[in-house]
């Protein structure tokens, strides 16, 4: 069965201290990943798709990365409304369904 | 516009009532998915229609009831529902599998907050 794992399950930086989460997945064929950014008592907000390893995009503070194995969604500098729920998910080749991680919740103090 | 509406945003309701959420895309996407979030967990799947079917209903109980009148909209009738059933409740769409390469993403509406009481 397909799964996503997230680390760390939470996260707190001083505003300007840089670091990355890890999403691994396991899947028979990928067709996309995706993060996505949710605030409390909203829905997810779209940032990514990755689709191939090797795969970069970037978003002001934010830049996601993928291999074979896993994602990693870089944050620089971060400020403190980017603090949020960070969400990842895979789709496979076949079907419709999302497979989702646990999120990392990320807390940036100023 | 990667617009997903969700109605109402708040809905608070008894054991005994009957009320519907709705949904709506003009993405031109043809999968629409129902997911159900308690806090600090992440969304739970419900429902997934593909071209206006529905192909996966994950042992959601009866009181939650979905339909998709047309490509564009989304409804789930509630009825006689529990406490435990107070959550968020967020609609979703995406381009349909077999579509081909590319925009393979789903886009949320903001959701529905409902509490059983």
């Amino acid at each position: 069965e397909d799964q996503v794992t997230q680390s760390p399950e939470a996260l707190r930086l001083q505003e300007g201290e840089s670091s990355s989460l890890n999403c691994s997945y396991t899947v028979s064929g990928l067709r996309g990943l995706f993060w996505y950014r949710q605030d409390p008592g909203k829905g997810p907000e779209f940032l990514f798709t990755l689709y191939s390893a090797g795969e970069e995009k970037e978003k002001e503070r934010l830049k996601a990365t993928l291999t074979k194995k896993e994602s990693f969604l870089h944050i620089t500098a971060p400020k403190p409304e980017d603090s949020a729920t960070y969400l990842c998910a895979v789709r496979e080749n076949t079907g419709n369904q999302f497979y989702f991680g646990t999120g990392t919740s990320l807390t940036v103090i100023p | 516009d990667t617009e997903v509406t969700q109605t109402p945003k708040h809905l608070v309701m008894g054991m005994t009532n009957k009320k519907s959420l709705k949904c709506e895309q003009h993405m031109g996407h043809r999968a629409m998915y129902w997911y159900k979030q308690k806090a600090k967990k992440p969304p739970e799947l419900m429902f997934v229609y593909s071209y206006e079917k529905l192909s996966i209903n994950e042992s959601v109980p009866s009181r939650f009831s979905p339909e998709c009148p047309n490509s564009s909209l989304l409804n789930l009738h509630l009825h006689a529902l529990q406490p435990e059933d107070s959550a968020l409740y967020l609609c979703a769409s995406s381009h349909a599998s077999g579509r081909g390469a590319g925009e393979t993403e789903a886009f949320f509406g903001q959701g529905t907050r409902l509490t059983v009481v």
